[in-house]
């Protein structure tokens, strides 16, 4: 049973550039959420997309944005990037009409903004 | 402003003791309570939920939940220095899609 992957592992951009992450689903699940992690911090709500649209939105800037693909898979978009952007990107996916609203997380994106 | 409150720490516990983890929450609609565990330059790892007041076990680990204090913790027993991490705290509501994270307690095990 796959997990959720993520990729790429590790990201290094400079101020102005724009960067894709990626994201497939645990086998089964249809939904998927993207986290902001800072260093000593929780992990902040990005937004959650679920039949291929954007469920909620957390507190972000119209600078990130996001697919969802039709077999799940999602993508997180960040333009113009600004040296606080550097941060542990983190991909959670769950099931929308299971029992529970469990989230299993992916290894992450360490991006690097210079 | 939903919030969800840790002690950061960091706090030791020896080896074979209980390390006892606490997190409340400030939305009384909350429903869903998450346990994850996450060590440094890795992901969250989920290590259990519970939705009912009362205890729930699994293994070493047992969540507690006091809705009318708004309190959640989480106990391990017989602690190995494996448990060294930092355990993230975080709260879901039934109308609301996303978890309220807390900023995570750093335990160390003390051979």
């Amino acid at each position: 049973d796959a997990g959720v992957t993520q990729s790429p592992t590790h990201l290094i951009k400079t101020r102005g550039q724009q960067v894709t992450l990626r994201c497939s689903p645990k086998s089964g699940h249809d939904t998927v959420s993207w986290y902001q992690q800072a260093l000593g911090q929780g992990p902040q709500f990005i937004f959650q997309y679920y039949e291929e649209e954007e469920r909620q939105r957390g507190n972000f800037p119209d600078r990130f944005s996001g697919h969802q693909f039709p077999n799940y898979s999602s993508e997180l978009n960040v333009n113009a990037l600004l040296l606080g952007d550097s941060a542990l990107y983190l991909c959670a996916s769950s099931l929308a009409s299971g029992a529970t609203d469990t989230q299993y997380f992916g290894p992450g994106t360490r991006l690097t903004v210079l | 402003q939903k919030e969800v409150e840790q002690n950061s720490g960091p706090l030791s516990v020896p080896e074979g003791a209980i390390a006892s983890l606490n997190c409340t929450y400030s939305d009384r609609g909350s429903q869903s309570f998450f346990w994850y565990r996450q060590y440094s330059g890795k992901s969250p790892e989920l290590i259990m939920f519970i939705y009912s007041n009362g205890d729930k076990e699994d293994g070493r680990f047992t969540a507690q939940l006091n809705k009318a204090s708004q309190y959640v913790s989480l106990l391990i027993r017989d602690s190995q220095p494996s448990d060294s991490a930092t355990y993230l705290c975080a709260v879901n509501m039934v109308s609301n899609y996303q978890l309220i994270w807390g900023a995570g307690t750093k335990l160390i095990i003390k051979p």
